[in-house]
């Protein structure tokens, strides 16, 4: 069965600071890669997805990720982030063949204004 | 806009009732989806349905139900609620199983005691 893994459980940073939360999966073959957020009190929504191509993506609100097969990472990266992009990260995966996705535990980030 | 609504946002039951949790989507997606969401292991797949009467077992399906009569609308069951099953219940609904993006309902929050 695939995994994945967010080793980043909480993570507070200040408004402009850089951000990279990390996501590793455990499937071998040919995934598809989402990152889904969760801002407080709303849905989980879409940030970001990879299917295949260029394996930089980007996605809403200047977020962007990308893929390296060779280390089965997703990584999602923000130059400056702000306030208003505290939220919960969840990073997921399908291995393209099946039906379901595999959610990561999440990453609680807070940035202080 | 797609829109995935759930019938209730908290929920209070005793242990050993019956509860029933309502999902309804509005753009005639094939599949829909029930996860629980909690604090440090993300969300995980109780039961999806890819057509009207079809269904599939997630990843954690013990204690639970599901019935998919109309296509629009997909029910969560607990048989006999258990205090374990105190979580958040989220629902989604996709076009495709897996490799399509997933939109989902604001959540019922429920409270076994």
């Amino acid at each position: 069965a695939q995994s994945v893994s967010q080793h980043n459980h909480h993570v507070i940073l200040s408004e402009a600071a850089s951000l990279e939360l990390g996501c590793n999966y455990s499937y071998g073959g040919t995934v598809n890669l989402f990152w889904y957020v969760q801002y407080p009190g709303q849905h989980l929504q879409l940030l970001l997805k990879y299917f295949s191509g260029d394996p930089l993506v980007k996605g809403i609100k200047g977020f962007e990720a990308e893929f390296i097969k060779s280390k089965f990472s997703f990584n999602l990266r923000k130059p400056s982030v702000q306030w208003s992009d505290t939220a919960e990260y969840f990073c997921a995966v399908n291995n393209n063949a099946g039906n379901m996705l595999t959610f990561g535990g999440g990453t609680r980030l807070m940035v202080k204004p | 806009d797609v829109k995935v609504t759930q019938s209730s946002r908290y929920l209070v039951k005793r242990t050993g009732e019956k509860v029933f949790l309502e999902c309804v989507q509005d753009m005639d997606h094939e599949n829909m989806f029930w996860y629980r969401q909690d604090p440090g292991l993300g969300l995980r797949l109780i039961y999806f349905s890819y057509d009207v009467k079809m269904k599939e077992k997630g990843d954690i399906p013990e204690g639970y139900s599901v019935s998919r009569e109309k296509k629009e609308r997909f029910s969560l069951i607990l048989e006999s609620a258990s205090t374990n099953q105190t979580s958040m219940y989220l629902c989604a609904s996709s076009l495709t199983p897996g490799g399509e993006t997933q939109y989902f309902g604001p959540g019922t929050r429920l409270l076994v005691l």
